[in-house]
C-alpha cells in the first residue's frame, strides 16, 4: 500500500509569503504528525492531530504556524509571513492510532531567502 | 536532562562487519516505547525497531537488534553484517507513557560503512 506522501517536496519563498505544505497520511491512519528537522539536528516536534482534532498543538513554535486536518486524511501546515529561520525540512508521519508505531514521509525542503 | 542521548556524532565500519549506534534514555515513566529510525540522504525517515519498557526480549528485526539493558537505560542499535546502504544518519526515539505521547528524538548518529 502507499506510505505516507507530502507536497512539495522542495519549496523556495521569499521572506514574508505565506506557504502551504501538504501531507497525505496512510489510508486509515487516525493519527497524523508534524515535525521539523533544521539543517544537522533532530526532529522537532510541531503538531498532533487525531482524527480532525489537534489535541497537542504544543510544538508550534509562534502564532505564524497553523495546522488543519480534513476527513480525518489530508492535512496542511501553514506558515504565515515566513522568516528565514523557518528553513528547514517538515515532516509529517502518520501512525494507526496515537500510541503505535510512526511512519514517515519524504518530507518538504522549505527554503526561505 | 536530555531524554534520549545519542553520543556518537558519527560511527565508521567496513562492509560486512556489525555496528553498535548507542542509545540512552531518561524516563521515570514505567511505561514507555523505544524506536530506530534511519534516514538516508535522501531525507525520509525509515522505521526500523522498536521495543517496548515492558517486553521480556530484545527487539530483533533482519539484521537489526536493539540490544535492550533496562537499568542502564541504553537501548543500543546493533546492525549485523553491514552493507554500503546502511551509510545514512540513525535516531534514537522515545515515547513515554500508555495513552498518546509524541515521540522525542535523540540528535542522530551518522554511520558510513566503508567498502
Amino acid at each position: 500500500g502507499a506510505g505516507v506522501s507530502q507536497s512539495p517536496s522542495n519549496k523556495v519563498t521569499e521572506k514574508g509569503k505565506d506557504v502551504e505544505l501538504r501531507c497525505d497520511p496512510i489510508s486509515g491512519h487516525t493519527a497524523l504528525y508534524w515535525y521539523r528537522q533544521s539543517l544537522g539536528q533532530g526532529l522537532e516536534f510541531l503538531i498532533y492531530f487525531q482524527g480532525n482534532s489537534a489535541p497537542d498543538k504544543s510544538g508550534l513554535p509562534s502564532d505564524r504556524f497553523s495546522a488543519e486536518r480534513t476527513g480525518g486524511s489530508v492535512s496542511t501546515l501553514t506558515i504565515q509571513r515566513t522568516q528565514q529561520e523557518d528553513s528547514a525540512v517538515y515532516l509529517c508521519a502518520s501512525s494507526l492510532d496515537g500510541r503505535e508505531t510512526q511512519y514517515f514521509g519524504p518530507g518538504t525542503r522549505l527554503l526561505v531567502l | 536532562a536530555q531524554k534520549i542521548t545519542q553520543t556518537q556524532p558519527g560511527m565508521f565500519v567496513q562492509e560486512k562487519e556489525a555496528v553498535t549506534l548507542d542509545c540512552t534514555y531518561d524516563t521515570s515513566d514505567p511505561s514507555y516505547g523505544l524506536f530506530w529510525y534511519k534516514q538516508p540522504s535522501s531525507g525520509e525517515m525509515i522505521f526500523l525497531i522498536y521495543q517496548g519498557s515492558y517486553d521480556q526480549q530484545n527487539a530483533t528485526e533482519g539484521r537489526y537488534s536493539l540490544n535492550f539493558q533496562k537499568a542502564r537505560k541504553s537501548a543500543n542499535l546493533v546492525i549485523s553484517a553491514s552493507q554500503l546502504g546502511d551509510s545514512a544518519m540513525y535516531f534514537c526515539a522515545m515515547r513515554e507513557g500508555r495513552g498518546y505521547s509524541t515521540l522525542t528524538f535523540g540528535k542522530g548518529t551518522m554511520l558510513l560503512v566503508s567498502p
